[in-house]
């Protein structure tokens, strides 16, 4: 058990580029979830996925994001014309179900930059 | 938004205990609490939670009042190496139980 990876670690993109990130989470977690940290500030929920489903998104997801998790293992968060707004630190998570007594476990996140 | 707050920032000298205080007044009965911690520029780290009962790991100590609207954190030896922001979150239960952040207390502790 290697804990939950993100790559890359880093990304500087230009402004109306695309970017994705991918997660993976610590094998047999059925949960997975991303957050967005912007400085100063804690994380903030962005999307859900129980295995291949995506049961739960927040209003901070625009139309220029989507996230994707194949097959219930990895995930994928896309950013579309990126805006210098989605500069931060994205973070994945993953934890087994379980119900409301199990902890998470992050990522250490991707830094996202946009110039 | 996040059904806990806590103090902006605290100090403490390196080697002694860290108390940590939460205030989580609508936490309802069977709501967790949960404690992370986030060292700079690293993702979120899991420390302890608990319902009802102190609980205690060999991280830190979870004390929770009886009538469960407060909750402190004890890291009983600081080290330089704890110095973070801790959170203090009650999981959004339902399907998702997904954690909701608040800023937080930025714990620095000194030589």
């Amino acid at each position: 058990d290697t804990g939950v990876s993100q790559n890359p670690r880093h990304k500087i993109t230009k402004r109306g580029q695309n970017v994705t990130f991918r997660c993976d989470p610590i094998s047999e977690h059925n949960r997975l979830y991303w957050y967005r940290q912007t400085l100063g500030q804690g994380p903030e929920f962005l999307t859900y996925f129980q295995n291949e489903a995506q049961l739960e998104k927040s209003r901070l997801l625009s139309d220029r994001f989507s996230a994707e998790r194949p097959k219930g293992s990895f995930s994928t968060l896309e950013i579309q014309r990126t805006e210098q707004g989605d500069s931060a630190m994205y973070l994945c998570a993953s934890s087994p179900s379980g119900g409301v007594n199990t902890e998470a476990f992050f990522g250490q996140g991707t830094r996202l930059t946009v110039v | 938004d996040a059904k806990t707050t806590q103090p902006t920032s605290m100090d403490c000298a390196e080697g002694r205990a860290a108390n940590l205080p939460c205030n989580h007044s609508t936490i309802s009965g069977n709501e967790y609490v949960y404690w992370y911690r986030q060292i700079h520029s690293q993702g979120p780290q899991y420390i302890i939670h608990g319902l009802k009962n102190n609980e205690t790991n060999e991280m830190a100590s979870l004390i929770i009042t009886e009538d469960r609207k407060s909750s402190t954190l004890i890291l009983p030896h600081a080290t330089l190496r704890d110095t973070a922001v801790y959170y203090c979150i009650v999981p959004d239960g339902g399907a998702t139980n997904k954690l909701i952040f608040g800023t937080g207390t930025l714990l620095a502790v000194q030589p």
